[in-house]
């Protein structure tokens, strides 16, 4: 199985901020990673997919990029709206795999 | 508006069968592929399989020898089935929409908590 290993696991900003979460696969995954934003009590939601694609409806503030073993989401400038964990999901191969999440509070 | 909607028992004691459907509205469950994923409370997501329309199956390896998925195009629902549950098998149980030009899962259930105890 591909491990995807998230860093941080946590980290605590301010609105406006600008932050970057990086994702590291343990083999290469070409450019097959999304990113999803989960809050409490609701499913996961779909930001970036194949690497840097923003998916329809998401903010211009999240943006993706990377290839192979290393990837990184960032957004650009907190919103108060953004606080959550974030997931990353490499789509490569079977069996599908999650990073650990990284949970982005309010400083 | 693409809605999906999980279905079923939300207690089960050890050792029963977890079955679990999953309703797609707003749009027709052909040319897409959908997918089950698992959230224990507090922890993170664990993908369980994805089915295809054409019933074509991946499951995840850890658990393949428990889960059946199924497909009917008639009713627009996909359904789980996981084996001789476990405590170790309480969750949330999501089921979700991806597409294959992105392979993304673009649209999610609510989900729904199965509980496994005596």
């Amino acid at each position: 199985d591909i491990q995807l290993t998230q860093s941080p696991s946590s980290v605590s900003a301010s609105v406006g901020d600008r932050v970057t979460i990086t994702c590291r696969a343990s083999q290469g995954i070409s450019s097959w990673l999304a990113w999803y934003q989960q809050k409490p009590g609701n499913p996961p939601k779909l930001l970036i997919y194949a690497t840097s694609s923003l998916q329809s409806g998401v903010p211009s503030r999240f943006s993706g990029s990377g290839s192979g073993t290393d990837f990184t989401l960032t957004i650009s400038s907190l919103q108060p709206e953004d606080f959550a964990t974030y997931y990353c999901q490499q789509a490569h191969s079977f069996p599908l795999t999650f990073g650990q999440g990284t949970r982005l509070e309010i400083k | 508006q693409v809605q999906l909607q999980e279905s079923g028992p939300g207690l089960l004691k050890p050792s029963e069968t977890l079955s679990l459907t999953c309703t797609v509205s707003g749009d027709s469950i052909n040319n897409y592929y959908w997918s089950w994923i698992r959230q224990p409370a507090g922890k993170g997501l664990e993908w369980i399989g994805r089915i295809y329309v054409s019933g074509n199956t991946n499951y995840n390896p850890s658990l393949k020898s428990r889960v059946t998925m199924s497909v009917d195009t008639s009713k627009n629902q996909f359904s789980l089935n996981l084996s001789s549950v476990t405590a170790a098998d309480t969750a949330v149980y999501y089921c979700a929409r991806g597409t294959y030009h992105t392979r993304g899962k673009d649209y999610w259930g609510q989900g729904t908590l199965v509980t496994v105890s005596s």
